[in-house]
């Protein structure tokens, strides 16, 4: 199976602040790569797909890159609505692997 | 608006059996993967099953922790996923989330979540 890296598993940051997220996958898997939001005691959102493709209602400040194993998610000027839990996931094919997640807190 | 709705979890004893419904509605059914992802705070986020569509003869795909156990099933005329869980184990204990496969893949849609509990 591919295993996915994520750091920092934790992040404080201020509002107005730029954040960047990292994910590492044990092995190329392309431009396959999603990221999802988590907020406390809610499902999980889709933010970014293919890597960098932004999802359906998604801020612009939100933005992913990379491919084959290194990926980063980047969120620009920090709103007090974006602190939670991020997730990568890998799409190349099953099994579908998450990543540790990473929890980005108010500073 | 796109909605997926779970039922059906509960507590059960080990070696036990639970079936996991989720009706969707806001969208055409029929023509999306469909697929379960269960999260606890031991494994944190894991897929669990995946169903694709009639012109893929429904195909199946399930992570090997659950293979042989877990059976993912679909009615499309009732726009409806389910996940039978036979000899359940301490470890499925989590939040069972139904969620939409995109144009990939990747979860564009997730449930609320029910959670399965599974405890002597």
């Amino acid at each position: 199976d591919i295993q996915m890296t994520q750091s920092p598993a934790s992040l404080s940051a201020s509002v107005g602040e730029t954040v960047t997220i990292t994910c590492r996958a044990s092995e190329n898997i392309y431009s396959y790569l999603a990221w999802y939001q988590q907020k406390q005691g809610k499902s999980p959102q889709l933010l970014v797909y293919n890597a960098k493709t932004l999802a359906e209602g998604v801020p612009s400040r939100f933005s992913g890159s990379g491919s084959g194993t290194q990926f980063s998610l980047k969120i620009n000027s920090l709103q007090p609505e974006d602190f939670g839990s991020y997730y990568c996931q890998h799409h190349y094919g099953t099994p579908y692997t998450f990543g540790g997640g990473t929890k980005l807190e108010i500073k | 608006e796109v909605k997926l709705e779970e039922s059906g979890g509960g507590l059960v004893q080990p070696g036990g059996s639970m079936k996991l419904s989720c009706v969707a509605s806001g969208f055409t059914f029929s023509n999306y993967w469909m697929n379960w992802v269960r999260q606890s705070p031991e494994k944190g986020l894991e897929w669990v099953a995946e169903i694709r569509l009639k012109s893929n003869n429904y195909a199946t795909h399930y992570a090997e922790s659950v293979k042989g156990r877990f059976t993912i099933s679909r009615d499309d005329s009732k726009s409806s996923v389910y996940l039978q869980m036979n000899n359940l184990r301490a470890e499925d204990t989590g939040i069972y989330y139904c969620t939409r496969g995109g144009l990939g893949p990747y979860f564009d849609y997730w449930g609320q979540g029910t959670t399965l509990t599974v405890s002597s």
